[in-house]
């Protein structure tokens, strides 16, 4: 079956500790994407990759950073320096850029101790 | 800025009745829209999209929504809730002075009432 996998379901991050979340996608999509999620503010843009070894900062980037080594791998590394890392993270994909449907994946959700 | 408003951070029906979910963009051009459903602690899935052409576009689980470029609107609609209906909504909005990448409504809560 052709999607996204993310993984874990569920992280625990503690105090000054660097986090991965991983995002894999069988679908043979150019371009990626994670996204923050929290109550009543629906999905905020965080990095977007349209090609391998090629990324750009999305809306909330700060404290977050991501690679692109792979066309079907889009890690997202949630740094000691995001203050406030507890949410919902989500990956999709898509075939180019924007106006293209874009297919999420099941999400990770990160608590912190 | 661009921005979408989702009128209604919660909406209840009941079951059988008409399901309206309001979503208006900010643009002048005219954008590409999509709906996506979320179910408790799962991903988004696409309900359906505008792009070019027919103004009334049909989706999955028989919901529908109309893009009126006058009302800068894109409001989702179901006949007849089911239980099953109940999710997380959300509209998007692909603009092009974005980079065409979407920017999210905050979401319709749908609670649907036996």
């Amino acid at each position: 079956d052709g999607g996204i996998t993310q993984s874990p379901k569920y992280l625990f991050r503690k105090e000054g500790q660097n986090v991965t979340l991983s995002c894999e996608q069988n679908l043979n999509h150019d371009a990626m994407y994670w996204y923050r999620q929290d109550p009543g503010q629906g999905l905020r843009l965080i990095y977007y990759s349209q090609i391998v070894n090629d990324f750009q900062k999305g809306d909330i980037a700060e404290g977050y950073s991501v690679s692109r080594e792979k066309k079907e791998s889009f890690p997202l590394t949630v740094t000691s320096a995001q203050k406030n890392p507890t949410a919902f993270y989500l990956c999709a994909s898509s075939i180019d850029n924007g106006q293209e449907t874009q297919y999420f994946g099941p999400g990770t959700r990160l608590l912190v101790l | 800025a661009q921005s979408v408003t989702q009128l209604g951070s919660h909406v209840s029906v009941s079951e059988g009745a008409l399901v309206l979910l309001r979503c208006n963009y900010s643009s002048s051009v005219p954008p590409y829209l999509f709906w996506y459903v979320q179910y408790p602690n799962q991903g988004l899935q696409l309900l359906l999209k505008y792009t070019t052409g027919a103004t009334l576009v049909k989706g999955i689980n028989g919901f529908e929504a109309e893009f009126k470029k006058s009302e800068t609107s894109f409001h989702l609609t179901k006949p007849s809730a089911h239980m099953s209906d109940a999710a997380e909504y959300f509209c998007a909005v692909s603009y092009m002075e974005y980079g065409n990448k979407l920017v999210f409504g905050a979401g319709t809560i749908l609670r649907v009432k036996s």
